[in-house]
């Protein structure tokens, strides 16, 4: 367990607003990622970070951006919502040994 | 990025072992293998993962094939709560851990 508060746990939105899920972690762990889940699709790496203002793309990334400020907190932000964002987001970390990533419990976000 | 193929479902009684399968066939010398699962409605977990030789811990045990193409997760008796979607993944230093769709296993009463 890492420690890893997710907010809000769920949210229902309106197309073409902005949204801003954060992770927050207690451990201290460099590498934080965040991942969507969908149906059929598995999880999907959205973006990841390995270090305060460290960030790269992951494989889902068009329409988010991702902040880093403080090594606890790592930010993703829908800039403008649309419906093929619904989806349920995780955040995790990764141990500082590489062989364990930690998740969050979960985001639901719903865009109507 | 290294891929794995697992059955899409499998189902077990409960306290009975269950034998979870893997197939890396074009795993690299520094892929180690993981196992990771996810109960419903939460976030993938931990639960086991080995280079070359085989693992145990309180979860389960981790079985890799000589020639590390296969791996097979050992649930020892199988418990309700086992029920679960388990990915097996392979991972090098460096890398990001990259899901696929896993195994579904479904445990009856």
């Amino acid at each position: 367990d890492a420690g890893i508060t997710q907010s809000p746990r769920h949210k229902v939105t309106e197309t073409g607003t902005p949204v801003t899920l954060r992770c927050h972690q207690t451990e201290n762990h460099r590498y934080m990622y965040w991942y969507r889940q969908d149906p059929g699709h598995g999880l999907r790496l959205i973006h990841y970070s390995y270090g305060v203002k460290d960030t790269d793309k992951g494989e889902v990334s068009d329409g988010y951006s991702v902040s880093r400020s403080k090594t606890e907190d790592f930010l993703l932000t829908l800039e403008s919502a649309t419906s093929s964002q619904t989806s349920v987001y995780f955040c995790a970390t990764r141990s500082p040994s590489g062989n364990t990533i930690y998740f969050g419990e979960g985001s639901w976000l719903t865009v109507v | 990025d290294a891929k794995t193929t697992q059955p899409n479902s499998m189902e077990s009684n409960e306290e009975e072992p269950v034998h979870l399968p893997c197939n890396h066939s074009t795993i690299s010398g520094t892929d180690y293998i993981h196992w990771y699962r996810q109960l419903p409605s939460q976030g993938p977990e931990y639960v086991i993962h080995g280079l070359t030789s085989n693992v145990n811990n309180r979860m389960a045990s981790l079985a890799i094939a000589e020639d590390r193409k296969s791996s097979t997760l050992i649930l020892h008796r199988a418990t309700l709560r086992d029920a679960a979607v388990y990915y097996c993944i392979l991972r090098a230093d460096g890398q990001n851990f990259v899901f696929g769709p896993g195994t579904r296993l479904s445990v009856l009463p």
